[in-house]
């Protein structure tokens, strides 16, 4: 079936823009969360979501970024005023419970110019 | 969180078996040895999980030391398609934070053909 899927694959943005990142989680997937890769560096987490609240928003960097996510399924993550440090890949994962094996999107890889 | 230790990388020669080794000698006894890898411009991808004893799958097998203070992915025969980071990961099952996974830099396994 389909994976999970991030749009868009790529994005360039100047300094001080504000940037929205999509991700479509696998079907009936109840759990989803953002990571960040930075440049040869390992995945730092960000949010998890269970349905359409997040008990952890912790490891979000700044007040700068914030994440949604509606219906259950599709998740938002939105940056504001995007900084040069900001440039990364974004990758977004879902599984069907919070313990269970995450699939991963392809990422969306952000430069912030 | 408990902390694994991996090389940074390694080399095999195609159809040879690898052998990727990870330290966790802080292991508790409700975490489970998760590992991931990460193909070049893909996100990661599941590869095998185990708590106490060996385990097989399609893609690999997993040598748990008796102690669980380390672990060993086995690849039976490398191809060029398993040139990719491998991470091995501690995760709780339950409580706060279990939902996270927390990759450190990993394993950058390359394959000579």
């Amino acid at each position: 079936g389909a994976g999970v899927s991030q749009s868009p694959s790529n994005k360039v943005t100047e300094k001080g823009k504000d940037v929205e990142l999509r991700c479509d989680p696998i079907s009936g997937h109840t759990a989803l969360y953002w990571y960040r890769q930075s440049l040869g560096q390992g995945l730092e987490f960000l949010i998890y979501f269970q349905g359409n609240s997040a008990p952890d928003k912790s490891g979000l960097p700044s007040d700068r970024f914030s994440a949604e996510r509606t219906g259950g399924s599709v998740s938002t993550l939105t940056i504001q005023r995007t900084q040069q440090e900001d440039s990364a890949v974004y990758l977004c994962a879902s599984s069907w419970l919070y313990t269970d094996t995450q699939y991963f999107g392809p990422g969306t890889r952000l430069t912030v110019l | 969180d408990a902390k694994t230790t991996q090389p940074n990388s390694m080399e095999s020669n195609e159809e040879e078996p690898v052998h990727l080794p990870c330290n966790h000698s802080t292991i508790s006894g409700t975490d489970y040895i998760h590992w991931y890898r990460q193909l070049p411009s893909q996100g990661p991808e599941y590869v095998i999980h185990g708590l106490t004893s060996n385990v097989n799958n399609r893609m690999a097998s997993l040598a748990i030391a008796e102690d669980r203070k380390s672990s060993t992915l086995i690849l039976h025969r490398a191809t060029l398609r398993d040139a990719a980071v491998y991470y091995c990961i501690l995760r709780r099952d339950s409580g706060a934070g279990s939902y996270q996974l927390t990759f450190g830099k990993g394993t950058k396994l390359s394959v000579i053909p």
